[in-house]
């Protein structure tokens, strides 16, 4: 029972290099979220999807690009990496009760970056 | 536009004693609220939710939480710390008035010690 998987659990990058964080869910939900996790800020949202092919900005999207081919998979890009997106990143799943989504949220176990 | 907020980013409390971390809210609809819970280097786990039913919520780990609209409050209680309780807590809202246009949006945590 897998749930939300992320990959990987810790990067160090160099200022302008880019990568990709994976994310994959396998509960068939329609909703997938990535927030990022600064000390006294809380979560922030970068973008989210309701479905396949269906993507949108959250609070923070500057600097992120995200795509979802797939139910399962949100990966989520870094163009150019810069210090500020050192960060502790997040991926969620969530799915719809009665047309109210994200009624519960699953979170994998987050990737720490680093950007040097 | 909704917000939470969190009052006291520590909170201490001795083993036994009881646990009072307080979150208010602000929504221009009603609300769905939840509380998770973190556990270092850990991703977050539900504790407890709020969805429009019972105004007196039970979550795991002996946690409840009570919706209190005239007070846009929705505190997380335990009558008595456990050593096991020490971790980060989230409150966080989702709202939304379009199906697929709901997110989850959190407060700043609330880091909870336990004195032996």
């Amino acid at each position: 029972n897998a749930g939300v998987t992320q990959t990987p659990k810790f990067q160090v990058l160099k200022t302008g290099q880019s990568m990709t964080l994976q994310c994959a869910q396998d509960m068939n939900h329609e909703y997938m979220s990535w927030y990022r996790q600064d000390p006294g800020m809380g979560l922030r949202l970068i973008h989210y999807s309701v479905g396949a092919g269906i993507t949108d900005q959250g609070e923070v999207p500057n600097g992120y690009n995200v795509s979802r081919s797939t139910t399962e998979d949100f990966p989520l890009r870094l163009l150019s990496a810069a210090p500020s997106q050192t960060s502790v990143y997040f991926c969620a799943s969530s799915y719809s009760v009665q047309g109210r989504p994200n009624t519960e949220a699953f979170f994998g176990q987050g990737t720490r970056l680093t950007v040097v | 536009a909704q917000s939470v907020t969190q009052l006291g980013s520590h909170v201490s409390v001795s083993e036994g004693a009881l646990v009072l971390l307080r979150c208010n809210y602000s929504s221009s609809v009603p609300p769905y609220l939840f509380w998770y819970v973190q556990y270092p280097n850990q991703g977050l786990q539900l504790l407890l939710k709020y969805t429009s039913a019972a105004t007196l919520v039970k979550g795991i780990n002996g946690f409840e939480a009570e919706f209190k609209k005239s007070e846009t409050s929705f505190h997380l209680t335990k009558p008595s710390a456990h050593m096991s309780d020490a971790a980060e807590y989230f409150c966080a809202v989702s709202e939304g008035t379009n199906f697929g246009n709901e997110k989850l949006t959190f407060g700043t945590g609330t880091r909870l010690t336990i004195i032996p």
